[in-house]
């Protein structure tokens, strides 16, 4: 079973200092792993994805994030916060090949940026 | 181009009433997948359909249905309401039914339950 582990519900920061998100993933398969942002009132927007290519993967609005096997974790970082940074963050696991595109959710970390 | 589309925005439902919720995919999208967001948590997957077949069904009753009709588009059916059904409803239309595709998320319809 496939499932991701957000390790912080709330994070705040404040603009212009580093923002990290943190995920850790299990799967029985090589995983494809998202990060997808929710404003509010808005659908969900994907960030970036992780699909077995580079481990370093660089997504919109200047975030990226990391791929490493070993500490099973897909964290989420941008070197600078701006106020519309504020949002919902969700990680996002899927399985690579399989017969659908079921994505699963993790429970979402809200990012709060104070000027 | 327009996104994904859903109807309605909101909706008030009674407990025990049936509802249906509408989603049109990008064009060319022939995939389209439902999720269930309750509030302060991760939407679930409910089902995917792929060229108006079901491909997928997540962890729900059978009150819970759907369908792709041949344009694509897709309803969501709920029958027997529970109180527990209120949540935003999301579609989510990609070109295939494989996660190589990016899936594009439509606003979602919100659905309370009184």
């Amino acid at each position: 079973a496939q499932s991701v582990t957000q390790l912080d519900s709330h994070v705040s920061v404040s603009e212009g200092t580093p923002v990290l998100l943190r995920c850790n993933y299990s799967s029985s398969y090589s995983p494809s792993l998202f990060w997808y942002v929710q404003h509010p009132n808005k659908g969900l927007q994907l960030l970036l994805k992780y699909t077995s290519a580079a481990t370093l993967v660089k997504g919109i609005n200047g975030f990226e994030a990391e791929f490493k096997k070993s500490e099973t974790s897909f964290h989420l970082t941008k070197p600078s916060a701006h106020m519309s940074d504020a949002a919902e963050y969700f990680c996002v696991v899927s399985e690579v090949g399989g017969a659908t595109n079921k994505l699963i959710f993790g429970t979402g970390t809200l990012l709060a940026v104070q000027p | 181009d327009a996104g994904v589309t859903q109807s309605p925005t909101h909706l008030i439902k009674t407990r025990g009433q049936h509802v249906t919720l509408r989603c049109s995919p990008i064009s060319g999208h022939k995939s389209v997948s439902w999720y269930q967001q309750v509030l302060g948590q991760g939407p679930q997957f409910i089902f995917q359909y792929y060229e108006k077949e079901e491909r997928g069904r997540g962890n729900f009753p059978d009150r819970f249905s759907a369908r792709q009709f041949p344009n694509y588009s897709s309803e969501l059916n709920v029958n027997a309401l529970l109180l527990g059904d209120s949540a935003l409803y999301l579609c989510a239309s990609s070109l295939d039914r494989t996660s190589f595709y990016e899936q594009y998320f439509g606003p979602g319809t919100r659905l309370t339950v009184t």
